[in-house]
């Protein structure tokens, strides 16, 4: 079946421009995540989504990023302004269930970001 | 910010040699699992391990976790140029059941 599928696959903006990355995870998953990741440096984890909870936004670095969810479909996540350091792939991974570990996380290609 | 850390940072080995990686975390973890990431593609799950278990092996990886060292090791035998990748180890840790936290990865490269 489909896996988790992000886009775009990248894009290179201005500074001070706003952003949208897009996530379409696997069919199902309740849950969902999104993470950042610097270059050669691991997974930063930005917020994540289950059914209709309210987001664990505690990842999220400043005001200027947001997420939003659909149901237990697409999500979108938005940079505002962005700046230099906010270059970096943004990884959103979808899970059936994060409750009665052990789970796993699927994880999309990613969508790099360049801030010019 | 990183909660831990993997060494070696790069790993260059002849293929059907094996490759050990090692990661060290902060806080008393619930389970550690390690993923596979290939170049420019998202992260794919390869084992996962739980606190109360000590070794675990799945076809060519091996992988151990030491609490009282707050360690996990991987093992890859008998290397293959597909194996080349960059690998992390992540953990849940605390009441926490969903939110991962990631080493900085080992890169490796095996050589034909």
């Amino acid at each position: 079946g489909a896996g988790v599928s992000q886009s775009p696959s990248n894009k290179v903006t201005e500074k001070g421009k706003d952003v949208e990355l897009r996530c379409d995870p696997i069919s199902g998953h309740t849950a969902l995540y999104w993470y950042r990741q610097r270059l050669g440096q691991g997974l930063e984890f930005l917020i994540y989504f289950q059914g209709n909870s309210a987001p664990d936004k505690s990842g999220l670095p400043s005001d200027r990023f947001s997420a939003e969810r659909t149901g237990e479909s697409v999500s979108t996540l938005t940079i505002q302004r962005t700046q230099q350091e906010d270059s970096a792939v943004y990884l959103c991974a979808s899970s059936f269930s994060p409750s009665g570990s052990p789970y796993e996380q699927y994880f999309g290609p990613g969508t790099r970001l360049t801030v010019t | 910010s990183q909660q831990g850390e993997e060494d070696p940072q790069a790993l260059s080995i002849q293929e059907g040699e094996n490759a050990t990686m090692n990661c060290s975390y902060k806080t008393s973890i619930n389970n550690l699992q390690w993923y596979r990431q290939n170049s420019g593609r998202g992260l794919v799950h390869l084992i996962l391990i739980r606190s109360n278990e000590r070794e675990k092996h799945s076809g060519r990886l091996r992988v151990t976790l030491d609490t009282s060292k707050k360690s996990s090791s991987l093992l890859i035998t008998a290397s293959r140029a597909a194996d080349t990748a960059s690998y992390f180890c992540a953990w849940l840790s605390g009441s926490n059941d969903y939110k991962l936290s990631f080493g900085a990865g080992t890169t490796v490269t095996v050589r034909a």
